[in-house]
């Protein structure tokens, strides 16, 4: 079946300072990429969605500037938490549409963030 | 607008019994998908069975089904043959491919704890 992956895993970082998130599509072209997020024992939270080569669509509440997306290419998205606080540790799901399969939907494993 | 609704928070069931966990949705589409995922606590998110709006037959894969009610807007799902590895987060969603561009929203989950 069709794989997508997220790097890194885990990643701790300083208060103040940026991480970025990668999803690839492994064997597949990925029209459209989601990004969720997962606060502990909760549902997840769809944050973006990101079509390739165009601007992400951000859900309501959620800070475009402090959540930059970038879907580059068809097999490559990015999130990167701008200045990151305590409060944006938080599990990060990405996951990806198969282009021409408009209800097979794969999700990453998954990115730990916590902020110290 | 789309909503699911899971009231289960956490359920008890013996290994090698069924269970069913409850789902209800609302959407004012009339052509849209209906899933269930399972999450250990990798984090992983694990597609279980998918059901559309026009199938007639409720959907089956294996120890899974789905019971698609559409008039009662229910996608309850029903596990045969409890495993004691079948203890994790369960996740109702849904997905339409008019409103909301292909989004795909989730329930609050329902816990499942298998006894031995």
């Amino acid at each position: 079946g069709a794989v997508v992956s997220q790097h890194p895993s885990r990643v701790i970082c300083k208060s103040g300072t940026s991480v970025k998130i990668e999803c690839r599509s492994l064997d597949f072209q990925a029209t459209t990429m989601f990004w969720y997020r997962q606060f502990p024992k909760k549902s997840l939270m769809l944050m973006a969605t990101s079509n390739e080569g165009s601007k992400a669509t951000y859900e309501q509440g959620v800070e475009k500037d402090k959540f930059l997306i970038n879907h580059a290419s068809l097999t490559l998205s990015t999130l990167t938490v701008t200045s990151a606080h305590p409060e944006d540790s938080s599990f990060y799901i990405c996951s990806a549409i198969d282009r021409g399969y408009a209800y097979e939907q794969y999700f990453g494993p998954g990115t730990r963030l916590t902020v110290t | 607008a789309q909503k699911i609704t899971q009231t289960q928070p956490g359920m008890f069931v013996q290994e090698k019994e069924a269970v069913t966990l409850d789902c209800t949705y609302d959407t004012s589409d009339q052509s849209y998908g209906l899933f269930w995922y399972k999450q250990p606590s990798s984090g992983e998110m694990i597609f279980l069975i998918y059901q559309g709006s026009y199938d007639e037959q409720n959907a089956t894969e294996g120890r899974y089904s789905l019971n698609f009610q559409k008039a009662r807007k229910s996608a309850n799902l029903v596990i045969s043959a409890s495993q004691l590895g079948d203890s994790a987060m369960y996740f109702c969603a849904m997905r339409g491919p008019y409103t909301g561009g292909f989004k795909t929203i989730f329930g609050a989950g329902t816990r499942l704890f298998v006894k031995a």
